[in-house]
């Protein structure tokens, strides 16, 4: 088992849709919790962080962790074309490092 | 802030030679830099976590000898693929950090072809 398992899609969905993207985790010591966004052939950018259960908001983002259900979420409100990429959640422990374990990415496309 | 410059973007290199890439913090010191790996349509995986003047730490099944990582300061860590081969063809992407725990700032990547 993956230590963090994320559905690959592809999504598809129309301009304005809300999207939800999730990730479940199976190591309970994990402490923070972040979403990148990818665009194609280009390298990972941060879209958030947190660590700790809850919500957290950013303009059209929302990220929410449940660390009672090893479950974390990423969703995008009136999402735009320009959303369309792959996003990918990590994880990491305070004591490896700063090492992240990232998801499989799931690729987003938002139709116009 | 928090820019880590990536290059050469792409390049492509014969069987038998070394390819090195260079990853630059060019914003702020960072302390660790970190290495990945992406294949297509897959997730970034870890090959090594490098700390300015120190040996970098290889993840199991990196051969060491064949991806040398050398941090020579706070501000550049640089990958060299020796004796490339078709099937170390792939992204190779950095970030780099000085919040050790979130916050990391990932290069643009550097795709490489060897033929």
């Amino acid at each position: 088992q993956k230590e963090v398992e994320q559905d690959p899609g592809p999504l598809s969905v129309p301009e304005g849709a809300i999207v939800s993207l999730n990730c479940t985790y199976s190591n309970s010591a994990f402490q923070y919790f972040m979403w990148y966004r990818q665009y194609s052939r280009k390298g990972p950018e941060l879209l958030m962080y947190t660590y700790s259960s809850g919500n957290k908001e950013d303009g059209r983002f929302t990220a929410q962790v449940d660390k009672s259900s090893k479950y974390i979420s990423l969703f995008i409100r009136d999402s735009q074309p320009s959303d369309s990429a792959t996003y990918l959640c990590a994880m990491s422990v305070k004591n490896q490092g700063g090492k992240l374990i990232f998801g499989q990415g799931t690729e987003l496309s938002v139709k116009p | 802030g928090a820019v880590v410059s990536q290059h050469p973007s792409r390049v492509i290199c014969k069987s038998g030679t070394s390819v090195k890439i260079e990853c630059r913090s060019l914003d702020f010191q960072a302390t660790t830099m970190f290495w990945y790996r992406q294949f297509p349509k897959q997730s970034l995986m870890l090959m090594a976590t490098s700390n300015e003047g120190s040996k970098a730490t290889y993840e199991q099944g990196v051969e060491k000898d064949k991806f040398l990582i050398n941090h020579a300061s706070l501000t550049l860590s640089t990958l060299t693929v020796t004796s490339a081969h078709p099937e170390d063809s792939s992204f190779y992407i950095c970030s780099a950090t000085k919040e050790t725990f979130y916050g990391y700032t990932f290069g643009s990547g550097t795709r490489l072809t060897v033929v």
